[in-house]
């Protein structure tokens, strides 16, 4: 079965502070594709950053980056220097290879704090 | 550069009535696919479609219906709404299904019915 889990419904930084939103996956395809997604309080849903898994690398998109371990099944996000416009819902998604579907979490509401 | 545009933004139906959410995305994207969002469930896949008159079931399909004569178009139709269809509507799209392919959103139809 596909799940992805999100287990913090909200999160609080400080600006300018970093802060880290987890994700879990589950999966047996060997291939897939793992994203993040912003969605402001206006509703749209914004892509952010994309990490395969067979890259070996972290994926970085300016301030954002993926914290991905394989072995764990965890694909977090980091954002550094958190600014105000930072404050929305936030979802991991994973594409398997196979099946034609995207699975979502159920996101993390982050609010940044003056 | 339009993307993925869906018509109507916000619609109110009354239960019973049929109506048609309009998606068009000019990026020619062979995927197309409808999901609702719900509070606390994340987002569900209603229907998607590969590429022109190919299209396949969901997680979420009843009570909804889609066609797609044309690679921009995918509209979705609500048979006969129900209270339970009340929920935010997006169509998103990517170049293939391929795991590596992001999929890129609507701008999201708030749709009530009463």
């Amino acid at each position: 079965a596909q799940k992805i889990t999100q287990t913090q419904p909200g999160m609080f930084v400080q600006e300018k502070e970093a802060v880290t939103l987890d994700c879990t996956y589950d999966t047996s395809d060997q291939s897939y594709g793992l994203f993040w997604y912003k969605q402001p309080s206006s509703g749209e849903m914004i892509f952010l950053i994309y990490q395969g898994s067979y890259d070996e690398q972290n994926a970085t998109e300016g301030r954002y980056s993926l914290n991905f371990q394989k072995a764990r099944k965890s694909a977090n996000l980091v954002i550094s220097a958190s600014q105000l416009g930072d404050s929305a819902m936030y979802f991991c998604a994973m594409r398997p290879n196979t099946g034609n579907q995207f699975y979502f979490g159920t996101g993390t509401s982050l609010t940044v704090i003056p | 550069n339009a993307g993925v545009t869906q018509t109507p933004k916000f619609q109110v139906l009354k239960t019973g009535q049929s109506m048609t959410l309009q998606c068009a995305q000019d990026m020619n994207h062979e995927y197309m696919s409808w999901y609702r969002q719900d509070p606390g469930m994340g987002l569900r896949l209603i229907h998607y479609s590969v590429g022109a008159g190919i299209t396949d079931q969901g997680e979420v399909p009843n009570g909804y219906n889609v066609s797609r004569s044309t690679t921009e178009d995918f509209p979705l139709r609500l048979l006969s709404a129900a209270p339970s269809q009340t929920s935010v509507y997006f169509c998103a799209s990517s170049y293939t299904e391929y795991s590596g392919n992001t999929i890129y959103f609507g701008e999201g139809s708030w749709l009530t019915v009463v």
